[in-house]
Order: structure tokens, then sequence, then C-alpha cells
């Protein structure tokens, strides 16, 4: 299973917008990078997943640059609600793989 | 999209009692779901991972027969936490992986609610 690294935390302030990077140097061909979002005393929330290049719905974009050993997850334009742990994670879609979670980037937005 | 709950959303039990949790896929049905733990300011760690029809396969530490996992139908997990200690007192999230998710745009694990236990 990668390993993934992030930022423990990062703070913002409404309006901006948001970049939160993830390094997963180990990341194997068959993976897909997902992103999950966690409120206190809340289960995570699917955001975004991709294998490459750019993706994006209608909260969020994920970039993955060529060589796939890092993504970042862009918030456009955040809210006070958007204060949340932010996990990334990588794993094989095709298969019921479990999912590692590491420790998240805890995002602070402020007024 | 698919919705995953879990019953009770909290709970608070004596020591040395069982305490009984249900993770439901309400709209899917779900062969694997997964049993993580969360305590306050940590990240969530896996627990087991529940097989329909199967027993389920336990990470590393985690004692099998202190956390019962039962899989009997393709929309309802349940983990028993048997005499349970102050210790076990954590918030219990299941996760639920659609079973025809196979070749849709979007492959991914759907999470509960989570349950709060207290154990005094």
């Amino acid at each position: 299973l990668a390993k993934t690294t992030q930022p423990i935390s990062m703070d913002s302030y409404e309006g901006q917008e948001v970049n939160i990077t993830c390094s997963h140097n180990n990341i194997a061909t068959n993976d897909y990078i997902t992103w999950y979002q966690q409120f206190p005393s809340q289960g995570p929330r699917f955001i975004i997943q991709g294998y490459k290049t750019k993706v994006t719905n209608e909260v969020a974009s994920l970039f993955i640059p060529a060589d796939r050993k890092s993504s970042t997850l862009s918030l456009p334009r955040v809210s006070l609600s958007d204060t949340a742990v932010y996990y990334c994670l990588v794993g094989y879609r095709g298969g019921f793989q479990k999912l590692v979670f590491g420790t998240g980037t805890r995002l602070l937005v402020s007024p | 999209g698919a919705v995953v709950s879990q019953h009770p959303s909290w709970v608070i039990c004596k020591s040395g009692t069982s305490v009984k949790i249900e993770c439901r896929s309400l709209d899917f049905q779900a062969t694997t779901m997964f049993w993580y733990r969360q305590f306050p300011k940590q990240s969530l760690m896996l627990m087991a991972t529940s097989n329909e029809g199967s027993k389920a396969t336990y990470e590393q530490g985690v004692e099998k027969d202190k956390f019962l996992i039962n899989h009997a139908s393709l929309t309802l997990s349940t983990l028993t936490v048997t005499s349970a200690h102050p210790e076990d007192s954590s918030f219990y999230i299941c996760s639920a992986r659609d079973r025809l998710a196979g070749g849709r745009d979007t492959d991914t694990q759907y999470f509960g609610p989570g349950t709060r236990l207290t154990v005094l």
C-alpha cells in the first residue's frame, strides 16, 4: 500500500483558494488517488478521485503530474464550512482493497 | 449517491458489557465492508475487513475475539465489542464498497456517519 505524506495543518481565509499537496512516491501503476473530507464526529466524505492529469467536479479539482508521485487538491473560494480534515489516499480502484489513512491535513478557514 | 448508515450513533455502556454496532448499505449491495476506529485528534485506523458470508480479516494488533464481526447479508455488517473497557471508548466508523462499482466512473468506499462508544 502506497504511503502518503501531507502537511499536518493549513490555515486560510474565506474566499481564498486552498491547495493541499500530497506526496505518494511509491504509487503503483494501478493505484488511483482519492481525497476525503472529514468533519468532527462524522465519517469521511468522498471529495474527488483521479488517476492522472486533472479532474474537476462541483466541489474541487485534483491535479496530478505526469509522474503521479504527488497530487494537489484545490478548493476554490473556501468558506468557513470547509474547515475539516482532508485525507489523501492511494489504492487500487479495481478491487476491494482496504484503505490506509494517513495523518490528513487539518484545514482551518477563518473569517 | 450511495448511503451507509450506522446504528446506534452513540452508545454509553458499563465496563464489562458488550455492545453491537450495525453498519448498513442502504441503496447498494456490499460484499465487503470495513471497520475503522478513530481516537480524538487522530486518523482513522483500519480494524478489519468484513466479507459477506465468510470470516473477517483483522489487522495486526486487533483482537478478533474482542471485536466480533458478522457480515450476514449483502447490506449488513455488525461489530460487537465484547467485554468493553474504558480504553475501548472511541469513534467507530464503517465503510462499504458497492460490489457493482466495477466499471463505473467512481469506484469508491462510502463511509457511515460513525458510532461514538463511551465505556464507563
